[in-house]
């Protein structure tokens, strides 16, 4: 079974501009999760979808968005990119909503912000 | 609210020594515990998880984890550390909502950055 799937792997952006990030979770994993990892701040959760609602949102400005589609599959998106936005961005899947089920995390999205 | 701190930003062990990563967690309902690996340039893979039943958790790469509830702890231990098990490791803990209903965000620890020497 293919795992979770994040494209680009790699992305530099202007401050400023906007970044859509993209997720596949593993196939018959309903609930998606994105996670920002810096240096400094460590691992810090965005938000959480399940069936294409937002469960839960951490705690992040409004620039930063999400959606999920009708197959599972998420689009992160942040707006007026600042050089603070560069992280690691990884999503996760897992079978069903809440914290029992545990998290299948991608490699991950590198945005560099410049 | 959640919180979990790991103790040891960094652990150095010899090849075949005892590896022993500690983790401290806060939770106002009963906890789901979690120990993530993660190598360089990739995600994070799940090593193993506590959510009820028995407190000593196998996980895999001969790594297991005991849940003291007295003690609030989850230390993530393996007997004989190999040159593959350098990476950095971290501890999770669940989320819940106002209502003490456990949801899927997890919080994380620092994380544990383990060297192994030949």
């Amino acid at each position: 079974k293919a795992g979770v799937t994040q494209t680009p792997r790699y992305l530099i952006k202007t401050r400023g501009q906007q970044v859509t990030l993209s997720c596949s979770p593993i196939s018959g994993h309903r609930s998606v999760s994105w996670y920002q990892q810096t240096p400094g701040q460590g691992l810090q959760f965005l938000f959480e979808y399940f069936s294409e609602t937002q469960r839960n949102k951490g705690n992040f400005p409004g620039r930063f968005s999400g959606r999920q589609f009708s197959n599972s599959r998420s689009e992160m998106n942040v707006s007026t990119l600042e050089l603070g936005d560069s992280a690691l961005y990884l999503c996760a899947s897992s079978t069903t909503a809440g914290g029992r089920s545990p998290l299948h995390f991608g490699n991950g999205t590198r945005l560099t912000v410049t | 609210a959640q919180s979990v701190t790991q103790l040891g930003s960094h652990v150095s062990v010899s090849e075949g020594a005892l590896v022993l990563l500690r983790c401290n967690y806060s939770s106002s309902v009963p906890p789901y515990l979690f120990w993530y690996v993660q190598y360089p340039n990739q995600g994070l893979q799940l090593l193993l998880k506590y959510t009820t039943g028995a407190t000593l958790v196998k996980g895999i790469n001969g790594f297991e984890a005991e849940f003291k509830k007295s003690e609030t702890s989850f230390h993530l231990t393996k007997p004989s550390a190999h040159m593959s098990d350098a990476a950095e490791y971290f501890c999770a803990v669940s989320g819940s909502n106002a209502g003490g209903t456990s949801y899927g965000k997890l919080t994380f620890g620092q994380g544990t950055i383990l060297t192994v020497h030949p």
